[in-house]
């Protein structure tokens, strides 16, 4: 049973530059949601996708947008980074909306910015 | 507003010892509960989770958590801690389709 993956794993990219950060829920899950987390600090959530429509969404700026597929995998675009972007993106998985809450993690998209 | 807070940032235990990491919230109604655990370059990984019911939650890796109403408490308990138990901590609580994260506790294993 596949549990959350995402990639990449690792990536630097300077100032102003755009990333895209790719995941795939565990196996059954058609929930996506997207936390960031700087060193030190507890995940920040970032936006929840379901049915291909981004459905709760976090403090966080327009830069920060994302998408899911028809087979409940999802991305998330960061556009003109700051250096304050520098974090673990973190993707978690969930079977429907709004229930539990139960989330399943991947291990992370370690993004620095300089 | 709605929050999850650890009072504690970093606790340091000998292996052997019992353990309790602390964490309180502050929510309008009782939100469903949780403790996430992370190792150096992982992900969070779920030890147990409260909904409602018995007040006394077991979780994995012989964790356990007590729920108290009256404190708006949630504190995760070892009895004894063993040496790959040193992690990151993590109480998060649920509601209305909201997670929300404590900042984590630290946990440092002494031999």
């Amino acid at each position: 049973d596949a549990g959350v993956t995402q990639s990449p794993t690792h990536l630097i990219k300077t100032r102003g530059q755009q990333v895209t950060l790719r995941c795939s829920p565990k196996s059954g899950h058609d929930t996506v949601s997207w936390y960031q987390q700087a060193l030190g600090q507890g995940p920040q959530f970032i936006f929840q996708y379901y049915e291909e429509e981004e459905r709760q969404r976090g403090n966080f700026p327009d830069r920060f947008s994302g998408h899911q597929f028809p087979n409940y995998s999802s991305e998330l675009n960061v556009n003109a980074l700051l250096l304050g972007d520098s974090a673990l993106y973190l993707c978690a998985s969930s079977l429907g909306l709004g229930l539990t809450g139960e989330l399943f993690f991947g291990e992370g998209s370690r993004l620095t910015v300089l | 507003a709605q929050s999850v807070t650890q009072p504690d940032i970093h606790i340091t235990v000998s292996e052997g010892a019992s353990l309790e990491l602390r964490c309180n919230y502050s929510y309008g109604a009782t939100p469903y509960l949780f403790w996430y655990v992370q190792s150096p370059g992982q992900g969070l990984q779920l030890l147990l989770k409260y909904f409602s019911g018995d007040t006394l939650v077991q979780g994995i890796k012989g964790f356990e958590a007590e729920f108290k109403r009256s404190q708006s408490s949630f504190n995760l308990r070892k009895p004894s801690v063993h040496w790959s138990d040193a992690a990151e901590y993590f109480c998060a609580a649920y509601s209305d389709n909201d997670m929300r994260f404590g900042a984590g506790t630290r946990l440092t294993v002494k031999p």
